[in-house]
């Protein structure tokens, strides 16, 4: 069973970095699929933030874009998501998932919980 | 950019009651649509891929149809576990998969 565990800090300052890894358990990384972090601010809807795939090719949301950096530790089996310059517009529940296929379609298969980080100083 | 437009945001429905809950895209999306269901607290889980096809362990009661720009989520007769937040996803532009805004389903 493929499972993902995200960790990071509970609580990030305003104008700071943000910094979260999602371990993946039970699929090897290197094995292919693209991976993602969305997230969600309390009481709104979901967001996507960035995808990487194994070799490491990324791709981000155009609206964090300047702000995001997204990598991949496959030594590791985890990737991860830098968010930038934060603000209190940045406090949400952080979600990372893989990005399953079949028959050309894709979709989030399998979800980490989810962490809160609050932005506060 | 391909922007979903889910309506309506929030409906108050009973139990047994047919909805429909509707996406649309910005621009032509094929059939690259899924549906998710999001408990309070918890990850989306996976209901229906492909505009059409239901995931593995999705009741019956649970349909999806459209192509194009028009997609519905039809759930046949609403049971009490069904009362959650409902989210479409286009993924015609893969691997940026990106939601509509949501639809609240609550209890009359």
């Amino acid at each position: 069973q493929v499972q993902l565990q995200e960790s990071g800090p509970g609580l990030v300052k305003p104008s700071e970095t943000l910094s979260l890894t999602c371990v993946v358990s039970g699929y090897s990384i290197s094995n292919g699929f693209y991976w993602g972090w969305i997230r969600q601010p309390p009481g709104k809807g979901l967001e996507w933030i960035g995808s990487i795939y194994h070799s490491g090719s990324t791709y981000y949301n155009p609206s964090l874009k300047s702000r995001v950096t997204v990598s991949v530790d496959t030594s590791n089996n985890q990737f991860s998501l830098r968010l930038t310059s934060v603000t209190a517009a940045d406090t949400a529940v952080y979600y990372c998932a893989r990005i399953g296929r079949r028959n050309g379609n894709h979709y989030y298969d399998y979800w980490g919980q989810g962490t809160l980080v609050p932005v506060s100083s | 950019d391909i922007q979903m437009t889910q309506s309506p945001s929030s409906l108050s429905a009973s139990v047994g009651d047919r909805i429909t809950i509707t996406c649309r895209a910005s621009q032509s999306i094929r059939t690259y649509l899924n549906w998710y269901q999001q408990k309070p607290g918890k990850a989306p889980n996976l209901l229906i891929y492909a505009a059409s096809t239901l995931q593995s362990g999705v009741p019956s009661r649970f349909s999806g149809s459209g192509s194009g720009t028009d997609f519905t989520l039809t759930i046949s007769s609403l049971q009490p576990e069904d009362f959650a937040t409902y989210y479409c996803q286009q993924s015609s532009t893969t691997p940026a998969l990106t939601f509509g805004g949501g639809t609240k389903v609550e209890i009359k």
